[in-house]
């Protein structure tokens, strides 16, 4: 089974700073891998999707980048802010598989 | 609707109840997967609809859930006879296409607690 880690689980940082998530996956023949944003009491809200033959995707302040062979994703937030504050979730779809495979999460505080 | 509407947002059932969650879909929206979170941890899938037909319900911890979409839009997972494990949020998320790099959009999902 595929088991999806993110390290660290928590983290803090002062308004302005760079900041990189990152996540591992135990099972490299994957379909896709996204990072969501979980806000307390909200659903999910998608950030970035990377397919299986790309290497990264970028958003605005966001870059993420896949290294599918070694099983490693991370997230860079530039110039962090304040209402970037939220916990950041990795997840991969398998090859074959219907259904994301989730991490346990970053949860970001970003302090002005 | 605008986005995945689910209902009710809190639902707190004294063990052993039965519990019924409702999820809207995004009109049209051809895929709906279930997911269950308990506190601290990423989601879990439970089960996936195409249209009406659950083509994968592994997730599905017990025989004690139950997931329908009889007419392929609107959803129900039901929980019989819940049990304190059962607490955790309950996530909706629909998709357009059934090609999987397309996305979802999640609603807010449901918080069972179950005393």
């Amino acid at each position: 089974k595929q088991e999806v880690t993110q390290i660290p689980a928590a983290l803090s940082v002062p308004e302005g700073e760079n900041l990189v998530l990152n996540c591992s996956f135990t099972d490299s023949a994957i379909y896709n891998l996204q990072w969501f944003r979980q806000d307390p009491g909200k659903g999910l809200t998608s950030l970035l999707l990377i397919q299986s033959s790309q290497r990264e995707q970028t958003s605005g302040r966001l870059n993420a980048s896949l290294d599918k062979s070694s099983g490693r994703s991370t997230l860079y937030i530039a110039a962090s802010q304040p209402g970037d504050s939220a916990t950041y979730l990795c997840a991969v779809t398998g090859a074959g598989a219907n259904n994301l495979f989730f991490g346990t999460g970053t949860r970001l505080t970003v302090i002005p | 609707g605008a986005g995945v509407s689910q209902s009710p947002r809190y639902k707190v059932a004294k063990r052993g109840q039965d519990v019924a969650l409702r999820c809207d879909p995004i009109s049209g929206h051809v895929s709906l997967f279930w997911y269950q979170q308990a506190l601290g941890q990423g989601p879990e899938f439970l089960t996936y609809f195409q249209n009406e037909a659950q083509l994968d319900k592994s997730g599905l911890p017990s025989d004690r859930f139950f997931a329908e979409r009889p007419e392929g839009s609107v959803s129900t997972l039901k929980i019989q006879r819940t049990q304190q494990e059962d607490s955790a949020v309950y996530l909706c998320a629909s998709s357009s296409r059934t090609d999987l790099n397309y996305g979802y959009t999640f609603g807010s999902g449901t918080r069972l607690t179950v005393v």
